[in-house]
């Protein structure tokens, strides 16, 4: 089975500095990564997928997230974040074989301070 | 394409009253995923369905949450008696299983039993 471990429950940040937010996961087999996230009063929206290829994914918004295999990390970076990137951003795996559902990790308060 | 489409958007109940939560997925979608979520646990997933048929329930929480899936655009999510504990925002997701691993979610359904 998978697993995903999102190491920061909160994290601030002021306007304009850099943000990475970590994910982990656990799987014996190879996996498919994702990054979404969810606005206030809001569903979840797909930000980046890793499912093969150049281990660096961009996504919407800027973002962009390095899978990296030794380490089982796939964190989420953004150069400069903006007062509008306030959300809760969850990492997502599945195996790459199945078509099992996502697991979501617990997710990750980003605050902008302006 | 219209997206996920969830409703109501907002249920407030009593404790004890039926509550029935409804989603269409997006048309060509074949898989159908609802979750459940609050501050204490989470994103957990309840129920999914792969073209109309429940594959694994095992997340629904005891006896009194029910889910069907009559045909390939409507899927509800009964709660009979419905209990405060039972208070969340409740999702549906859809994707085309096989093809497609990321999942599409719709607003969310914030259900509060008083």
């Amino acid at each position: 089975a998978q697993s995903v471990t999102q190491l920061d429950s909160q994290v601030p940040v002021f306007e304009e500095a850099p943000v990475e937010l970590r994910c982990n996961y656990s799987s014996s087999v190879s996996v498919y990564l994702f990054w979404y996230v969810q606005y206030p009063n809001q569903g979840l929206q797909l930000l980046l997928k890793y499912l093969s290829g150049s281990t660096l994914v961009k996504g919407i918004n800027g973002f962009e997230a390095e899978f990296n295999k030794s380490q089982t990390s796939f964190h989420l970076r953004k150069p400069s974040v903006h007062i509008s990137d306030t959300a809760e951003y969850f990492c997502a795996v599945t195996p790459g074989s199945g078509n099992t559902p996502l697991v979501f990790g617990k997710g990750t308060r980003l605050s902008v301070i302006a | 394409d219209a997206g996920v489409i969830q409703s109501p958007r907002h249920e407030v109940t009593e404790m004890g009253q039926e509550v029935t939560l409804r989603c269409k997925p997006i048309s060509g979608h074949n898989s159908l995923f609802w979750y459940r979520q609050t501050m204490m646990r989470g994103l957990e997933l309840l129920i999914y369905f792969n073209n109309n048929v429940p594959i694994d329930d095992s997340g629904m929480p005891e006896d009194r949450f029910s889910a069907k899936m009559p045909n390939a655009s409507f899927s509800t999510l009964k709660i009979q008696p419905s209990e405060p504990r039972d208070s969340a925002v409740y999702f549906c997701a859809s994707r085309i299983q096989g093809i497609s691993h990321e999942q599409y979610f719709g607003p969310g359904t914030r259900l509060t039993v008083t």
